[in-house]
């Protein structure tokens, strides 16, 4: 059974970076050929898929966050990171690591975390 | 980027139809996707490739479509599914659409 899991800090400060982690059980995040994503849901419902890190560790960013976003991993852990820095306010939302395939769709997801970015 | 437009609500009566439309901004092909959130929880998957069930997902549920024009139909209705209903295509990186809140007449 695939489960992930995400941890964080739940508040954050302006300017400050943001770090997420992503704990995965039940699969290797290095069987060929998942992607592991970061999406994130703002107060508004609005879904906004942000980048991921790939079986063999490639990476890919939501061009509109390319300048602030790093996805990383651990393999020994089986866990990987999102890091997103210099946050604002409207970077307020719940952060959602999820599974997908090629064209295929986010076939299972975290329960997600809310993070607050707020002094 | 593709942008996906979903109606913003639904209301339907226990026992009906209820059918969403999205509509992509450019041809998708088949890799649109529907997934269910209620309050709390994560996005569940319904549908894939346009009209593709999800495991376990009950047969109430369906999909059509290509392109830039898809519909998602659940028939009949039951008071477990209101929630809010997202499309979200694949074909060029990945966006969603605002979401479909379905709510009870």
């Amino acid at each position: 059974q695939v489960n992930l899991q995400e941890s964080g800090p739940g508040i954050v400060k302006p300017s400050q970076p943001l770090s997420v982690t992503c704990s995965v059980t039940g699969y290797s995040i290095t069987t060929s050929y998942y992607y592991w994503n970061w999406i994130r849901k703002f107060p508004g419902n609005k879904l906004e898929w942000m980048g991921y890190i790939s079986y063999d560790g490639s990476i890919y960013y939501n061009p509109s966050l390319k300048s602030r976003i790093s996805i990383t991993r651990d393999t020994s852990k089986n866990q990987f990171f999102l890091q997103l820095n210099t946050v604002t306010t409207e970077d307020t939302a719940v952060y959602y690591c999820a599974r997908h395939r090629g064209y295929n769709p986010f076939d299972y997801w975290g329960q997600g975390v809310m993070v607050t970015v707020s002094s | 980027d593709i942008v996906l437009t979903q109606s913003p609500a639904l209301a339907v009566s226990l026992g009906q139809r209820a059918t969403i439309s999205c509509r992509a901004s450019e041809s998708v092909r088949s890799s649109m996707h529907w997934y269910q959130q209620k309050s709390g929880q994560q996005p569940k998957l319904l549908i894939y490739g346009a009209s593709n069930l999800a495991s376990g997902v009950p047969a109430r549920f369906s999909g059509s479509g290509s392109g830039t024009d898809f519909t998602f139909t659940i028939d009949p209705v039951e008071a477990d599914d209101i929630a809010t209903y997202y499309c979200q295509q694949s074909r060029n990186d990945y966006t969603f659409g605002a979401g479909t809140k379905l709510e009870l007449k």
